[in-house]
């Protein structure tokens, strides 16, 4: 499976953008890149997916860099319900396309 | 929408003894997951169900897990004999279809603790 780096942690004020950074230099053509979270105590949850395009949702924001190495996913306005774990993960659009392989992702702190 | 639906939500029990965890998937979604998380190895994906049967159980880890789902509103985990290292949180999911993007639907967890 192609693998995805992200930081470790990061840090956000509430009220302002966060913009968390995923690299995917090994990406395949058929690899979608989802963005999942997970809250304290809660099981992971969906926030979007896009392959090559920016994609907008009422969550956050997915930009892709023309070379699809890199994405970013833009929460505008940080709350502190937003802090988490983010994880970027690849899925391939054929085979064993059903697999979320999760890494260890980015501790998004949110400070009041 | 109930969402996915775990029980128990927490479980403590003495090494050796069977532990039975049970999910209830969204109602319509035809795929199920079972997950493991801990803090050494992460969310690890431990077996898939589409349409009620299993198409990779490559992530079980051993003959003492096992798995099924009778029917498409229920499904079981089952860990028997039961170690200490089992000790970790378990997460069922479920997905429409095997298609792909369909996002996956996280159940809240079940916290076994094996003393």
């Amino acid at each position: 499976d192609a693998k995805t780096t992200q930081p470790n942690s990061m840090e956000s004020n509430e009220e302002e953008p966060v913009h968390l950074p995923c690299n995917h230099s090994t990406i395949s053509g058929t690899d979608y890149i989802h963005w999942y979270r997970q809250l304290p105590s809660q099981g992971p949850e969906y926030v979007i997916h896009g392959l090559t395009s920016n994609v907008n949702n009422r969550m956050a924001s997915l930009a892709i860099a023309e070379d699809r190495k890199s994405s970013t996913l833009i929460l505008h306005r940080a709350t502190l319900r937003d802090a988490a774990v983010y994880y970027c993960i690849l899925r391939d659009i054929g085979g064993s396309n059903y697999k979320l392989t999760f890494g260890k992702g980015t501790l998004l702190t949110v400070n009041p | 929408d109930a969402g996915v639906i775990q029980s128990p939500r927490h479980e403590v029990t003495e090494m050796g003894q069977e532990v039975t965890l049970r999910c209830k998937p969204i109602s319509g979604h035809n795929s199920l997951f079972w997950y493991r998380q801990t803090m050494m190895r992460g969310l690890e994906l431990l077996i898939y169900f589409n349409n009620n049967v299993p198409i990779d159980d490559s992530g079980m880890p051993e003959d003492r897990f096992s798995a099924k789902m009778p029917n498409a509103s229920f499904s079981t985990l089952k860990i028997q004999p039961s170690e200490p290292r089992d000790s970790a949180v378990y997460f069922c999911a479920s997905s429409r279809g095997g298609a792909f993007g369909n996002e996956q639907f996280f159940g809240p967890g079940t916290r076994l603790t094996v003393l």
